[in-house]
């Protein structure tokens, strides 16, 4: 069955900066990737996704990019703010009903 | 758009006793519906999704069960509730011929 991989597990960086975070896939059928923000107590909150027949996609001061011959897809947020220190999942389609979830990434913006 | 209840917020249990989550959604018909099971400071793990009234799919064998009375009422139970079911239960649902999901609010469980 799909299998997400997601790295890091842990993120810091500087207010202002860039972060990246990455996931890798197993299913060559899986045809949807959604990113999910977190916050503390909170619940998963959809930020951005992509379908398979498109390799970018941009939404303000976050993208999301996809290799389908790698099998890999990744979230890019720019000009990082306070507000964007929270936990993020990726997830892959598994079959047409199911979403597989990377184990997440705790991004922490440094002020 | 569609809007997802979960109730109870949170819920304190001794070990033994039974468990009954209630997942209700508005503003779509005929969704798939999901129960999630996130532990502490972990990710998310699906434990049922159904596609109609009355069908259930369970991914992961263990002591809860799950059932949709109704088009939009999605229940989670546990006869004897374990230790180990503590965590954040959330409900998420999808618009047929969609990929997206929505979740809940979720219910923070604490069996102690």
């Amino acid at each position: 069955g799909e299998n997400v991989e997601q790295h890091p597990s842990t993120l810091s960086v500087q207010e202002g900066d860039s972060a990246v975070i990455k996931c890798t896939y197993s299913d060559s059928a899986s045809n949807y990737f959604p990113w999910y923000k977190q916050e503390l107590g909170k619940r998963p909150q959809l930020i951005i996704d992509i379908r398979s027949n498109v390799g970018e996609k941009k939404d303000q001061r976050i993208a999301v990019t996809l290799n389908k011959t790698a099998k890999h897809f990744s979230l890019h947020i720019t000009e990082t703010q306070p507000e964007d220190s929270a936990v993020y999942f990726c997830a892959a389609t598994r079959g047409a009903q199911k979403l597989v979830f990377g184990q997440g990434t705790r991004l922490t913006i440094n002020p | 758009s569609q809007t997802i209840h979960q109730w109870p917020a949170t819920l304190v249990q001794p070990v033994g006793s039974p468990l009954s989550l209630e997942c209700t959604v508005e503003g779509t018909s005929n969704p798939n519906l999901y129960w999630y099971r996130q532990a502490a400071g972990r990710g998310l793990q699906l434990l049922f999704y159904s596609v109609g009234i009355g069908q259930i799919s369970s991914e992961v064998p263990q002591n809860l069960s799950a059932s949709r009375p109704q088009d939009r009422q999605f229940i989670l139970s546990s006869k004897k509730l374990l230790l180990s079911d503590s965590g954040f239960y959330l409900c998420a649902s999808k618009r047929p011929s969609t990929d997206t999901q929505y979740f809940g609010p979720g219910t923070r469980l604490t069996v102690l």
